[in-house]
């Protein structure tokens, strides 16, 4: 049971745009502005695609971008396309005794 | 460009002590800005967080693990290392090293990741 609970599975097609949740309680994403987002493509390492709930690292698409609102952290890829097939994890500061959650992951298939 | 491998055994017997070693090229292990974390993952689950250390050695362990896990530094090869003792069925995963950021609290990159499997 993951601290974060994000859904199982999201769907779109090239060139729609889909919207991954993430939501939390008032211990992490509800307080802290640390919310940060990772594509893991099967046997691979997670990459960051979203940290500090906004901002993108250098190199990745400005197709991703990141939101929250309350308790729920949202990751936003437009115009999908095929290499954007990937497993997406939500993670979240949630203060100096647990540190950092992570949420279930949610596969998203471009249909 | 930094780059972070894991190295280790693969397979470890149930009740002995697992053993890693992530390597770090392209950055200096002793910089102020990161901490240098490990992250597992069990098979089709997500991502679970067990712990850091700063170049100056202090660490953090996720509370559930507390009691086993050690997390260390070498900043002469600029490497640093974990052990979990007393390793069970629960403890087979895919074991990631991470920089983290101390003003991002992001990971990034990451190792490769190596498979763990604990033997009974």
């Amino acid at each position: 049971q993951s601290a974060l609970t994000q859904p199982a599975s999201v769907s779109g097609s090239p060139g729609q745009s889909v919207t991954i949740s993430c939501t939390g309680t008032s211990s992490n994403i509800g307080t802290y502005s640390y919310v940060s987002w990772y594509q893991q493509h099967p046997g691979k390492a997670p990459k960051l695609v979203i940290f500090q709930v906004t901002h993108r690292p250098s190199g990745v698409s400005n197709r991703f971008s990141g939101s929250n609102s309350g308790n729920t952290a949202s990751l936003t890829i437009s115009g999908l396309q095929a290499e954007d097939e990937a497993d997406y994890f939500c993670c979240s500061y949630s203060g100096s005794s647990t540190y950092v959650v992570f949420g279930g992951g949610t596969h998203l298939t471009v249909l | 460009q930094v780059q972070l491998q894991e190295s280790g055994p693969g397979l470890v017997k149930a009740s002995q002590t697992l053993s890693l070693t992530c390597t770090v090229s392209g950055d200096s292990i002793s910089g102020s800005d990161y901490y240098w974390a490990w992250i597992r993952q069990h098979a089709e689950r997500g991502l679970e967080y067990l712990g850091y250390v700063y170049y100056s050695g202090s660490t953090y362990y996720t509370p559930s693990l507390r009691s086993r896990l050690s997390i260390s530094v070498d900043t002469s090869k600029n490497q640093f290392s974990l052990k979990l003792s007393s390793v069970t069925a629960a403890d087979t995963a895919v074991y990631f090293c991470a920089r983290g950021g101390r003003t991002t609290v992001s990971f990034d990159p990451w190792g490769q990741g190596t498979l763990v499997t604990v033997s009974s």
